[in-house]
């Protein structure tokens, strides 16, 4: 299994609060990637990095910022938690070589509850 | 914009049986790749199976198949011997050549009865 964690697991805040989720890597892969998983949608992108540093956004990037200070962690952060943010989010790294994209490997989500 | 469509909510099928989970995708690429993932309750995203675009002949892991058909842009899996461990929700996903993220489906839960 590629060495991903995420942090915390499981996490229930109140509406307002900042929240940030922690993901983490051992495989040194360049490119790192935050999903939330809901019902009826399936997986969608919130933002994604490149490298350290370099980060862009995703389909559904509204209220959520993220950092990349070193290669193997990529933080999401909630300036303020909503309601509508509870989703079970999910950190994926990937690695290209020879100009393709590799698959990626998803870390084991974290559930997040927004009371 | 690339969207990826799995028409069918739930399937159910018998042990030991087969059964296909459909797919179909949009794109305007000619370079891109498909998979295959399957989430158990344990929710841990598990790569099935992948198919380029570019290739031909349709993937095949032991006892998952897919129907790559090009032209309709269908993507369907099928399971053979369906064991109850194949109990899960299985996402198709998409992903363009020059892009690393990956476009879902909506998921199909599959179940499988004894």
């Amino acid at each position: 299994d590629a060495g991903i964690t995420q942090s915390p697991r499981h996490k229930v805040t109140e509406t307002g609060t900042p929240v940030t989720l922690r993901c983490h890597q051992t495989e040194n892969h360049r490119y790192m990637y935050w999903y939330r998983q809901d019902p009826g949608h399936g997986l969608r992108l919130i933002h994604y990095s490149y490298g350290v540093k370099d980060t862009d956004k995703g389909e559904v990037s509204d209220g959520y910022s993220v950092s990349r200070s070193k290669t193997e962690d990529f933080l999401l952060t909630l300036e303020s938690a909503t309601s509508s943010q509870t989703s079970v989010y999910f950190c994926a790294i990937s690695e290209r070589s020879g100009g393709t994209y590799n698959e990626q490997f998803f870390g084991p989500g974290t559930r997040l509850t927004v009371l | 914009a690339q969207t990826v469509t799995q028409s069918q909510p739930e399937m159910s099928v018998q042990e030991a049986e087969t059964v296909t989970l459909s797919c179909t995708y949009d794109t305007s690429e000619s370079d891109y790749y498909l998979f295959w993932y399957k989430q158990p309750p344990s929710r841990q995203m598990i790569l099935v199976i992948r198919q380029e675009a570019y290739k031909q002949q349709n993937a095949t892991e032991n006892r998952f198949s897919v129907n790559f058909q090009k032209a309709a842009k269908s993507f369907s899996l099928k399971i053979s011997d369906s064991q109850l461990g194949d109990a899960a929700m299985y996402f198709c996903a998409y992903k363009a050549g020059s892009q690393g993220n990956l476009i879902f489906g909506k998921g199909t839960k599959l179940s499988v009865k004894p």
